[in-house]
């Protein structure tokens, strides 16, 4: 069966300082990977999504970058972090065909201070 | 890109209660999903419903689509405390890859 690991659950990070969040994807090969964002309250923001190796789309310009070194594996990154960049990021995959649904990581809560 | 709009925003009612949750989106869609959201968690899948659908049940789940009126709801009858929680629909484009986009989500809260 497919599995989804996002990590850390929870961070605290100064302003300025880098960032690098991690997700992987097991039991499926080819996804689709994507990262979103929610504000407290908000709906999710579609911030990447990539359909293959090396392949990243950014649908919202940003402090942030995303790479995908491998296959199952989805990393949120950036160099010196904002306030603003504070909230709940979550990554998900789904198979590279339409109609099927996304399976979501238990996302990681991000607070810079 | 293609983004579903829930409403209303919040919605809090009894337990036993029926609850309602609309989604409204703008250009044609290849299908619709739902999904919820425990607070602080990921969102997991409840229901798809294809364009071709009208209507969709799951359990206590009722889900129904007018491409007319491009709109979606979902209904959960016989509401539990155990379903408060966020509620959101999917969408995607008819012809494009599917990219699920989000809209903000539909609050949820069964008082027991």
């Amino acid at each position: 069966s497919q599995t989804i690991h996002q990590w850390p659950a929870t961070l605290v990070q100064p302003v300025g300082s880098p960032l690098s969040l991690e997700c992987t994807v097991e039991g499926t090969s080819n996804p689709n990977l994507y990262w979103y964002r929610q504000a407290a309250g908000r709906g999710l923001q579609l911030l990447f999504y990539s359909v293959g190796i090396g392949q990243i789309s950014s649908e919202v310009p940003q402090n942030l970058s995303a790479s995908r070194p491998q296959d199952r594996q989805f990393i949120l990154s950036s160099k010196k972090l904002l306030l603003s960049d504070s909230g709940f990021y979550l990554c998900a995959w789904s198979e590279l065909v339409a109609g099927t649904e996304a399976f979501f990581g238990q996302g990681t809560r991000l607070t810079v201070v | 890109s293609q983004q579903g709009e829930e409403d209303p925003q919040a919605l809090s009612i009894q337990e036993g209660e029926n609850a309602t949750m609309n989604c409204s989106y703008k250009t044609s869609i290849n299908n619709l999903q739902w999904y919820r959201q425990n607070s602080g968690r990921g969102l997991v899948h409840l229901i798809l419903i294809r364009s071709n659908e009208r209507e969709k049940h799951s359990g206590r789940l009722r889900v129904t689509l007018d491409t007319s009126k491009k709109s979606s709801s979902l209904l959960i009858t016989a509401s539990r405390a155990a379903d408060t929680a966020s509620y959101f629909c999917a969408t995607d484009f008819a012809g494009g890859s599917y990219i699920p986009t989000f809209g903000r989500g539909t609050s949820l809260i069964v008082h027991p």
